[in-house]
């Protein structure tokens, strides 16, 4: 069974530019999640979708974060513009039902 | 609301020698439990979870943990640690809608 994609794997960029990260879930799984997790730190929700409804997006900084997962398959997140204190790795994960949780390698933002 | 709260950033243990990383929960009601671990610039891969089943529970790599209701605790244990076992920990809760709820870790180092 292939994993969780994401891309791209690392990303410098400097501050008030914009970003977007890419992923695809396990086939088939209809939750999709991205956690952010600054370094030091355990990963936090960041929106939560089931297919290609938003279910919890509580802690999504709305004002310069955006997402979408349209057809309910790939997402992507977008930071715009970025700030230093977004830098963290950037996690997406999916899940079938309530158990099952799998969770990518992660997209590691640097804000400079 | 849920959450979990790991009592220690940091465990340092000899090769060979048992580990014990702590975690305490809040749940107004039963809660599902996951241990996850995360190795350097790996994703997070679980270790085991509870839900409400056997209390002690037994996962990947010899670890295992034990629910005590009594307690709120989670504690995840090995009778005997590698070398390899030396990453980050988190204990973990679901919460609402099948998101989950990470603690803060504790980072786990093992000595020759």
């Amino acid at each position: 069974e292939a994993g969780v994609a994401q891309s791209p794997r690392y990303k410098i960029i400097e501050k008030r530019q914009s970003v977007a990260f890419w992923c695809n879930p396990i086939s088939g799984h209809a939750t999709l999640y991205w956690y952010q997790q600054i370094l030091g730190q355990g990963p936090k929700l960041l929106i939560q979708f089931q297919n290609n409804g938003v279910v919890d997006d509580s802690q999504l900084p709305k004002d310069r974060f955006s997402a979408e997962r349209l057809k309910g398959v790939d997402s992507t997140l977008k930071i715009q513009p970025a700030k230093l204190e977004d830098s963290a790795v950037y996690l997406c994960a999916s899940s079938l039902g309530s158990d099952g949780y799998t969770f990518g390698s992660g997209t590691r933002l640097t804000v400079v | 609301a849920q959450s979990v709260t790991q009592l220690d950033s940091h465990v340092s243990v000899s090769e060979g020698t048992p580990v014990l990383l702590r975690c305490n929960y809040s749940s107004s009601y039963s809660p599902s439990l996951f241990w996850y671990v995360q190795h350097p610039n790996k994703g997070l891969q679980l270790l085991l979870k509870y839900t409400s089943a056997a209390t002690l529970v037994k996962g990947i790599n010899g670890f295992e943990a034990e629910f005590k209701k009594s307690e709120t605790s989670f504690h995840l244990t090995k009778p005997s640690a590698h070398m390899s076992d030396a990453a980050e920990y988190f204990c973990v809760v679901r919460a609402g809608f099948q998101k989950l709820v990470f603690g803060t870790g504790t980072r786990l180092l093992v000595s020759p």
